[in-house]
């Protein structure tokens, strides 16, 4: 079946330092989604990208969305402890109503 | 505007019982997805509703599982009979339209134990 590998599954980070995580899939997307999880609380979705190359920006969050639309990245400038959470992209294939999930990157921030 | 609303937040309950979650999506919303999260298997789509109809239950574990939606405004998801290995985050979720291209709005989710 089609698959979204998202990386890493998780990242350290200093308050203050840079995150990003990435999805990748070996065919083609139709779009993707980015949806963030706090600790115990539900996905919130967040952006979705459609375009070849796409870049989007909400504050310190910018979402690209890759040439060949097989790949996606989300990228915290300067992380925040309200950051804390796990960032889950969320794809589909043609216009059908599943999406895939990717398994999600926790961000942690360092004490 | 009310979100997704699912209850109960919390269900503990012994193996064996019978287990009803309930969600009632946001009104005017067409699509209705189910989910379990743990984890070891992450977020994982159990079933989805179309228009009230079932479109996929390829996600519900095994027969154990049973889901209905009877109306637009409310749909639930029951285990008979439970075992441990249910123990999950169960999420329902909604959105406009038949396709993937719109974004899903989850309820709070029922955290299910049962021992």
């Amino acid at each position: 079946g089609q698959q979204v590998m998202q990386i890493p599954q998780y990242q350290h980070v200093q308050e203050g330092e840079d995150f990003t995580t990435y999805c990748n899939s070996s065919t083609t997307l139709s779009n993707i989604q980015w949806y963030k999880q706090r600790p115990g609380g539900h996905p919130v979705f967040l952006i979705q990208l459609v375009k070849s190359g796409e870049v989007k920006k909400q504050k310190r969050l910018t979402f690209q969305f890759g040439e060949a639309k097989k790949n996606s990245s989300l990228h915290i400038t300067a992380t925040q402890t309200t950051d804390v959470g796990t960032y889950f992209c969320a794809s589909t294939w043609d216009s059908n109503y599943q999406l895939i999930w990717g398994a999600g990157t926790k961000l942690i921030i360092k004490p | 505007d009310a979100g997704v609303i699912q209850s109960p937040r919390h269900e503990v309950t012994e193996m064996g019982q019978e287990v009803t979650l309930r969600c009632k999506p946001i009104s005017g919303h067409n699509s209705l997805f189910w989910y379990r999260q743990t984890m070891m298997r992450g977020l994982e789509l159990l079933i989805y509703f179309n228009n009230n109809v079932p479109i996929d239950d390829s996600g519900m574990p095994e027969d154990r599982f049973s889901a209905k939606m009877p109306n637009a405004s409310f749909s639930t998801l029951k285990i008979q009979p439970s075992e441990p290995r249910d123990s999950a985050v169960y999420f329902c979720a909604s959105s406009f339209g038949a396709y993937s291209n719109q974004p899903q709005h989850f309820g709070d989710g029922t955290r299910l134990s049962i021992l």
